[in-house]
Formats: structure tokens, sequence, C-alpha cells
């Protein structure tokens, strides 16, 4: 099936260290991408998008990474904080598609 | 608050018995998903509306179905309950596929 994943990838950081988290997608005809977080008991959150004609996007204290030669997505978080501390799902849809498949995710755990 | 609204937030009902989850897609959106996720898994793809119209199906049991009205809103009938269909199940909504999917906050299902 899609995007199961029964034990979730785990990175522990200290707090005010940069995180990276992975990802990679299954698709070479997807064309956009998207990271979500996902905090204990609520529904996953828009975080960053980036499309296929772009390899680096950065928001506040986020930055998305694409690397379509090996398909490979990274989300990086500067100055991880402990309210960071979620679930990330990375995301890939194709235009004209319908079909969205999520990732497996990562929980990230940030100590204080 | 992502503007997706779902009913009930919290459901527990027994095997063999027919529940129906509802959801309100942001204002505008036309596009209407929804997903399950198992305990400490990650979201899984049951099928997405467009306008009304199906346009997506992911992995939905034939004991499952969902209708969109012409309102836009969603619904998500399970039938003949099983254990194993306990579960977060999520809707969102976009403008138009594939743009940023937005989420609700949910309906966490128990079946005893």
């Amino acid at each position: 099936g899609e995007s199961v994943g029964l034990h979730l990838p785990t990175l522990s950081v200290q707090e005010g260290d940069n995180s990276i988290i992975n990802c990679a997608y299954s698709n070479s005809a997807s064309d956009y991408f998207i990271w979500y977080k996902q905090e204990s008991g609520k529904g996953p959150q828009f975080i960053i998008d980036i499309r296929s004609n772009m390899d680096k996007r950065q928001g506040q204290r986020v930055t998305v990474l694409l690397n379509k030669t090996v398909k490979h997505l990274s989300l990086q978080i500067a100055a991880t904080q402990p309210g960071d501390s979620a679930v990330y799902f990375c995301a890939e849809t194709n235009t004209g598609g319908f079909k969205t498949i999520f990732g497996a995710g990562t929980r990230l755990f940030v100590k204080a | 608050d992502s503007g997706v609204t779902q009913t009930p937030k919290h459901l527990i009902t027994a095997t063999g018995q027919r529940v129906t989850l509802r959801c309100s897609p942001r204002s505008g959106d036309l596009s209407v998903y929804w997903y399950q996720q198992s305990l400490d898994q990650g979201l899984q793809f049951l099928i997405q509306y467009y306008n009304g119209e199906e346009r997506a199906k992911g992995n939905i049991l034939e004991r499952f179905s969902a209708q969109q009205f012409p309102d836009l809103h969603s619904e998500l009938n399970l039938s003949s309950l099983e254990l194993g269909d306990s579960a977060l199940y999520f809707c969102a909504s976009s403008p138009r596929p594939p743009d940023t999917q937005y989420f609700g906050p949910g309906t966490r299902l128990t079946v005893l």
C-alpha cells in the first residue's frame, strides 16, 4: 500500500540545533511536493511546498531542497525549537493528477 | 485553524455498525480528500472528489463509500465496521488538485 509506516524513523536534536529530515519520493512524474507537520492528535499542517522547476525554496526557519535526479526531498529546520517536535510528512503529486502520495513520516524530538 | 471542519470529533461504535463522517471544506475549495491514519502510521489516501465528482481512489475498502454534495461538503460512510477500522479519519480540501491540501482536525473512530 501507499505511505504506510509501521515504525516511524526518529530524529532527536538539541534545541537550537538545525534539523534535516529526508524523504525519498516514488514517482518520477511527480512535480509538486509538500511538507506537512503533524502534532499529536491534530491534523497535518502545511509547512512549505516546492515545484519541480525549483531545487530550493526557503520559508521562515525552513528550507526545502529537491533533487530530482535521485528523487529526494529534504526539509531543513533552522534553530529547532521544542514546538517543532512533531511528525513530519513529505507528499508528492503531479499537475493534472489527483492522487497525493504521503511518505511514511519522520518523528522529530527536540531536547530542551 | 485550517478552515476545514469535521464532525464528529470522536465516535465510538460496535462491530458490524455503520457510521457517517462529515467534512466541510474551506470556503472556495472544490476538492475534498479523505485519509485514514491508524495508530503511529502514515496517511492512507482513501478517495478524492472534485466539484461533486469522484476523481481518484486509493486503498478504499468496498465497505466504505463517500460522496460530495452540491454545497461541496462531503461524507464518508463506513459500514460493517471491524475492529481494524479504528483509526483517525482526516478530511482535507484544496482549491483544485494538485494544490496544497488543508486538513481538518480529524474524526477519531473507535470500534469496540
